[in-house]
């Protein structure tokens, strides 16, 4: 249990379609962080954000964006989706201001697009 | 960020003391080690982070020599339930817990 909460778990999606996915952080985390795996690899860094703006971007296109809101619970929205968008997006949060290397992640949704 | 190179896979068998190596020949001064163990269709799970030489936890010891161009995570006694991908990070305190992942290491711990 690492207090992050992620929705929804599984959903499927057909191409050029937008989706919107959430995360509830673990309480008093300030800094949310979203990775997209796909199917037998890492995680990659999609983008970061810091009292709710966007605090670094890894090499993913215009068309994800995020927001995170006042109580630190966070949106990953991905437009014009592609058949290689199928992956397991994670959020993680952590607390800035106490460096411990240490990320929660919650346990991911599953987007499937046919 | 420094980039690290791991094994793909390691199979051990339930008892058995099983070391993983990484390899950062580029880490910074400021980068820390930090390793993540992940299961199936789960998100990734801190395991330990250190800066050098060694860090000793409930559930790993991790070693870092002196040039800090490698680390060796080190599981005591492996179980079944020690099957997972594990992954090396390197980062610091400059970013702001931005990491990025490999591949990880596959380890599988047979009976």
């Amino acid at each position: 249990e690492t207090g992050v909460t992620q929705s929804p778990t599984h959903l499927i999606k057909t191409r050029g379609q937008q989706v919107t996915l959430r995360c509830s952080s673990q309480s008093g985390h300030n800094t949310v962080s979203w990775y997209q795996q796909a199917l037998g690899q890492g995680p990659q860094f999609i983008f970061q954000y810091y009292r709710e703006e966007e605090n670094g971007r890894g090499n993913f296109p215009p068309r994800f964006s995020g927001l995170q809101f006042p109580n630190y619970s966070s949106e990953l929205n991905v437009n014009a989706l592609e058949l290689d968008d199928s992956a397991l997006y994670l959020c993680a949060s952590s607390k800035t201001t106490v460096f411990t290397g240490e990320l929660f992640f919650g346990e991911g949704s599953r987007l499937t697009v046919l | 960020l420094a980039k690290t190179t791991q094994p793909i896979s390691m199979d051990s068998y339930e008892g058995q003391e099983v070391n993983i190596t990484c390899s950062h020949n580029n880490i910074a001064t400021n980068d820390y080690i930090t390793w993540y163990q992940q299961f199936p269709s789960q998100g990734p799970r801190f395991i330990i982070q250190g800066y050098k030489t060694k860090v000793t936890n409930e559930v790993a010891s991790l070693f870092i020599p002196a040039d800090r161009k490698s680390s060796t995570l080190s599981l005591p006694r492996v179980s079944l339930s020690d099957t997972a991908v594990y992954y090396c990070l390197g980062g610091g305190r400059d970013n702001f817990n931005k990491f990025y992942f490999g591949s990880g290491t596959k380890l599988n711990v047979k009976p």
